[in-house]
């Protein structure tokens, strides 16, 4: 059963426009959901979080939002750039191990 | 250097041969974790160690993966055997704040072809 769920492969917006990724978990005790950001021949970096505590986060252009009661996170990016291009991991958090979602490829048209 | 460091960076090798795969993490940080990424997949969880705790092997896909960690810092993944699906990049990870946020930092993989 995979407990972290990115259910778009992936997404296509244009340059200014918001683009909104979005994530589903199963399970409640996650404490701490990240969004990391991985360009081609690199490792993932870490982009923005969000304590289970919390329904919002913003960071500059990045804003993650959290609705435990329906298990779902989103992360929005406004105004979207073409060097956002990139494929985006949902993790989630508990016990000092991190579940990934598959990733979701965002590609930004200038 | 200040980030995590992996080598080799491509890896090619023959069915049946095995294979050790090097992680340096960043100095201090007492969280290192192993992923598997295939080829359009998500990271696949391998395996973690914490300071020095008995380490977490509950992800390893079997009993030809093993992995150790000398002196709390480099580790090393081995793969004996290698078999065709174990063709993949290896992403390792350090974190200084396992049990808070648990900031993951990555290091750039290796990639792995089982020919």
């Amino acid at each position: 059963d995979q407990q972290v769920k990115q259910n778009s492969p992936s997404l296509s917006v244009q340059e200014g426009r918001i683009s909104i990724l979005n994530c589903d978990y199963t399970n409640s005790m996650f404490d701490y959901f990240l969004w990391y950001k991985k360009y081609p021949a690199e490792g993932p970096t870490f982009l923005i979080s969000i304590s289970s505590i919390k329904d919002k986060n913003e960071d500059g252009r990045f804003t993650v939002f959290l609705n435990k009661s329906a298990k779902h996170l989103s992360l929005h990016i406004v105004p979207s750039q073409p060097g956002d291009s990139a494929v985006y991991f949902c993790a989630a958090t508990n016990a000092g191990k991190s579940t990934f979602g598959d990733g979701t490829t965002l590609t930004v048209k200038p | 250097g200040a980030g995590v460091s992996q080598s080799p960076s491509n890896k090619v090798t023959e069915k049946g041969k095995d294979v050790e795969l090097r992680c340096d993490p960043i100095s201090g940080h007492t969280a290192l974790y192993w992923y598997r990424q295939s080829l359009g997949q998500g990271l696949e969880f391998l395996i973690y160690f914490q300071g020095n705790s008995a380490p977490d092997k509950s992800g390893l896909p079997s009993d030809r993966f093993s992995a150790e960690r000398t002196g709390g810092s480099v580790s090393t993944l081995t793969i004996q055997r290698t078999q065709q699906e174990d063709s993949a990049v290896y992403l390792c990870a350090s974190s200084s704040s396992p049990f808070s946020k648990n900031i993951q930092y990555f290091g750039a993989g290796t990639r792995l072809s089982v020919l």
